[in-house]
């Protein structure tokens, strides 16, 4: 059964630095999205991907973070400096492209937990 | 601003007994819902869905209702079983086909034996 990954599974770094979150969603999919979830705290939306460009992003998703497919594969989240409250579990997601715009089916991978220190 | 809450944040049942699992959302523009599952150190997992045209849809188990006139959804699963414990969130996808899904808290669904 096709599945979202995500590497690498712990990212542990220091305030200030880059990190770059990497996402292999299913292959027939067309829809790509990013999550977080703060430990203890709901799923938040961060931004969502299609034809090679953000289809819609959230207030969080401000100028330290990017998305790019950088390949036909990968799908990667880069946070450009990080901050401590960036310590949060990161859940890619990817879907079909539903033609009657009515079942949008996501499929998470296991998440990169970011620790920020 | 606009949010997707949950009534109860924990909720503990009988093997075998149904479970009933609520969710109030406020945007009045929502049209599609979906509820996850969630298990430990895992992802979030599609569960089912419902668009707003719909008051009700069964999948496997599960059954969702949505109820505009309120604002309410739930998510019921019949014959609970142990591999049920887990957290199920709601998420409201606003007008127009938007991927922006807002989140409810979360329910913790604990199966007793």
């Amino acid at each position: 059964e096709p599945e979202v990954t995500q590497t690498p599974s712990h990212q542990v770094t220091q305030m200030g630095q880059e990190v770059i979150l990497r996402c292999v969603p299913i292959s027939n999919h067309l829809y790509f999205y990013w999550y977080r979830q703060i430990l203890g705290q709901k799923v938040e939306f961060l931004v969502s991907f299609y034809n090679n460009e953000i289809s819609e992003k959230s207030e969080i998703f401000d100028d330290q973070f990017s998305v790019e497919r950088p390949d036909g594969s990968n799908f990667t989240l880069k946070i450009r400096s990080t901050k401590l409250e960036d310590s949060a579990m990161y859940f890619c997601a990817s879907s079909p492209l539903s033609l009657t715009g009515g079942n949008n089916e996501q499929f998470f991978g296991p998440g990169t937990r970011l620790t920020v220190l | 601003g606009e949010s997707v809450g949950l009534h109860l944040p924990t909720l503990s049942v009988q093997e075998g007994d149904n479970s009933i699992i609520n969710c109030a959302y406020s945007n009045s523009a929502s049209d599609y819902f979906i509820w996850y599952k969630q298990e430990s150190g895992k992802g979030p997992q599609f569960i089912i869905d419902i668009r707003s045209n719909m008051d009700k849809r069964q999948g496997q188990r599960v059954t969702v209702l949505l109820n505009k006139t309120v604002k309410h959804l739930s998510l019921q699963i019949a014959a609970t079983q142990p591999g049920d414990s887990a957290v199920y969130f709601c998420a409201d996808a606003p007008l127009p086909w938007g991927q922006n899904f807002v989140f409810g808290p979360g329910t913790r669904l604990s199966v007793l034996p």
